[in-house]
């Protein structure tokens, strides 16, 4: 079993949707979780990240953690095809060296 | 541009042939990263410097396979006998040393091994 779960997808939704990416993990020590956004053949990008459980928003998007459920969520409002990409979730423990990633989502936005 | 170098973009080669990579980080950042990304999986780590200390390595990264970070500047990852299994992105990414932890890596835009 892999330490982070994620949904591949593909995951396609019509423009202004709201769009939700999931992914759950079984290591109880991680505490750092972030979200990184891919475009084809390009480096992943940090979207966000967050240390806490609860809510995280900036601007369209909205980070959850669920710590007791070992469960985090990033949601996208109004998205636009620009939006269209792979997202990734990753984690670290704490002082951690080093992200574990999950197998990305990709994500479809239709015009 | 100032953001993390990788050279080659896309590398072909045969079975059995040694390949290298070259990461040129973030200036000034201590801290660089290889991570290996295969067809609809994410990142998989393989390795960590700081300055020129390797401090980390993957059991991913078998005996043929060997990274280096002289003068904690740029780094290079060598693939030796190559075998088809190594045909993925492999990624840089650096981060500085000091600074918010939010965990941020910045990647490169990566480099792609087709292993025929």
């Amino acid at each position: 079993q892999k330490e982070v779960e994620q949904d591949p997808g593909p995951l396609s939704v019509p423009e202004g949707a709201i769009v939700s990416l999931n992914c759950t993990y079984s290591n109880s020590a991680f505490q750092y979780f972030m979200w990184y956004r891919q475009y084809s053949r390009k480096g992943p990008e940090l979207l966000m990240y967050t240390y806490s459980s609860g809510n995280k928003e900036d601007g369209r998007f909205t980070a959850q953690v669920d710590k007791s459920s070992k469960y985090i969520s990033l949601f996208i409002r109004d998205s636009q095809p620009s939006d269209s990409a792979t997202y990734l979730c990753a984690m670290s423990v704490l002082y951690g060296n080093k992200l574990v990633f999950g197998a990305g989502t990709i994500l479809r936005v239709k015009s | 541009d100032t953001g993390v170098s990788q050279n080659p973009r896309h590398k072909i080669t045969k079975r059995g042939q040694n390949v290298t990579f070259r990461c040129d980080p973030i200036s000034e950042h201590n801290r660089l990263y290889w991570y290996r990304q295969t067809l609809g999986q994410g990142p998989e780590f393989l390795t960590y410097f700081q300055n020129e200390a390797q401090l980390e390595k993957s059991r991913l990264l078998s005996d043929r396979f060997s990274a280096e970070r002289p003068k904690g500047s740029f780094s290079t990852l060598e693939i030796q006998r190559t075998e088809q299994g190594d045909s993925a992105m492999y990624l840089c990414a650096s981060k500085p040393l000091r600074g918010p932890n939010t965990g941020e890596l910045f990647f490169g835009e990566g480099s792609r091994l087709t292993v025929l």
